[in-house]
């Protein structure tokens, strides 16, 4: 059975940097064709793709976020860490992490963790 | 505003036949397949249909999809109550050195 979840602050000032950590079991991210995947939602709002990473460590970002995202994995720990630069309110949302595997897409998802950007 | 396009909202009586679309262009869904997630009030999203017809195991075949170029089909079958939901349609996307693209979300409501 696989399973996520994502910790890190829930509460973040403006100009800082996000930290978050997707911890996972149940597969290994050695595993050729595996891989975790980062995702928002806005309160209300849509889902948003932030990055993913793959197990032979090519890493993708979303075109608009590339600039303020980091993607890395532990392969020995069962992590994925995502850190976010120069935070501002309107990145504040639940952010999910997700088991990847080709054509499947996301699946499952994390229970999501909510990030308030706030003074 | 997000790359797929969905109707915000949808809605049918129980037992009825919905169905649910989205639109996109060739470096999306006209190269690449198309993923369903479904998200109930308050939780994680859940793949509901994968490679444009697929379904997971646990889904209901009440769920089905489809795909004809750049657009694709969510249907559900003889509505339930438990499927008030809101459903996003998800593609890779080839352009820009590649990118995970979602829909806008189509929230479903069950009369």
């Amino acid at each position: 059975q696989i399973t996520l979840k994502e910790s890190g602050p829930t509460l973040v000032k403006p100009t800082q940097t996000l930290t978050l950590t997707c911890t996972f079991s149940g597969f290994s991210l050695s595993t050729s064709g595996v891989g975790v995947g980062w995702i928002r939602q806005p309160p209300g709002k849509a889902l948003e793709w932030l990055a993913l990473i793959y197990w032979n460590d090519d890493k993708r970002y979303s075109p608009s976020l590339k600039s303020r995202l980091t993607i890395t994995k532990d392969t020995s720990k069962n992590q994925v860490v995502l850190t976010m630069t120069n935070m501002d309110p309107v990145d504040t949302a639940t952010y999910y992490c997700a088991h990847s595997r080709a054509a499947r897409g996301f699946d499952p998802w994390g229970q999501g963790t909510l990030v308030t950007v706030s003074s | 505003q997000s790359v797929l396009t969905q109707p915000p909202s949808a809605s049918g009586t129980p037992g009825q036949r919905v169905t649910i679309s989205c639109s996109g262009s060739s470096s999306n869904i006209g190269s690449n397949t198309v993923n369903w997630y479904q998200q109930l009030p308050g939780t994680a999203p859940k793949l509901l249909i994968y490679s444009n017809n697929q379904r997971p195991s646990g889904v209901p075949d009440r769920f089905s999809g489809s795909k004809s170029g750049t657009s694709a089909s969510l249907a559900i079958s003889g509505l339930q109550s438990e499927d008030e939901a809101d459903y996003y349609c998800a593609a890779w996307d080839d352009s820009l050195n590649g990118a995970w693209v979602f829909g806008g979300g189509t929230k479903l409501t069950v009369l």
